[in-house]
């Protein structure tokens, strides 16, 4: 089956820096990497995801990069402020049997 | 308002009981999933459904039992065999293209 690793498991960064999470997957076949924020007591929320036909997406402050030969993914946050203070998970999800398996998460932290 | 529901957001259940999560999504969607999280760690799989009356077992499906008998709904029994029922469970939901799964607000249980 799949496994994902992600790193760091807490990162903590100044307002205004960048911060950068990296997931590992094992399944060269999986094809979906979407990324999560999960604010506490809350369910994860979707906050941008890479298909394996694509090697970099950007929303504003946020940037997935994806790299298929070496089985790795990343999200950027730029400009970061507090409000991104969350827990961030990784996913990859498996073309059959059709689901993910997700990252341990990482719980950034932005000071003001 | 599109979206999906589970409840109670809390639940608090004796050791022996038998106790059944709700979780219902009105987006049309065609598969559900049950998440087990507990502190610090990530998403773990109990059981999936990509269609009504049909489901797979994930990787932590032992001590749970689920029914898919209507396309929107997908509720999850913990037994008393599970021996450590106490965690925070999360219902999501995908449609098969695209394939985003969507999280509800999640269902805290506390086994006493």
């Amino acid at each position: 089956g799949e496994n994902v690793e992600q790193h760091p498991s807490t990162l903590s960064v100044q307002e205004g820096d960048s911060a950068v999470i990296k997931c590992t997957y094992s399944d060269s076949a999986s094809n979906y990497f979407p990324w999560y924020k999960q604010e506490l007591g809350k369910g994860p929320q979707l906050i941008i995801d890479i298909r394996s036909n694509v090697g970099e997406k950007k929303d504003q402050r946020i940037a997935v990069t994806l790299n298929k030969t070496a089985k790795h993914f990343s999200l950027h946050i730029t400009e970061t402020q507090p409000e991104d203070s969350a827990v961030y998970f990784c996913a990859a999800k498996q073309k059959v049997p059709g689901k993910s398996t997700f990252g341990d998460g990482t719980t950034l932290t932005v000071k003001p | 308002d599109g979206g999906i529901t589970q409840s109670p957001k809390y639940l608090f259940r004796k050791e022996g009981q038998n106790v059944t999560l709700s979780c219902e999504q009105n987006l049309n969607h065609d598969a559900m999933y049950w998440y087990r999280q507990d502190p610090g760690q990530g998403l773990r799989l109990i059981y999936y459904s990509q269609i009504v009356n049909d489901f797979q077992k994930g990787d932590i499906a032992e001590g749970y039992s689920v029914s898919r008998e209507k396309k929107e709904s997908f509720p999850l029994t913990v037994t008393s065999a599970q021996k450590n029922p106490t965690a925070f469970y999360l219902c999501a939901s995908s449609a098969s293209s695209p394939d985003t799964q969507y999280f509800g607000p999640g269902t805290r249980l506390t086994v006493l």
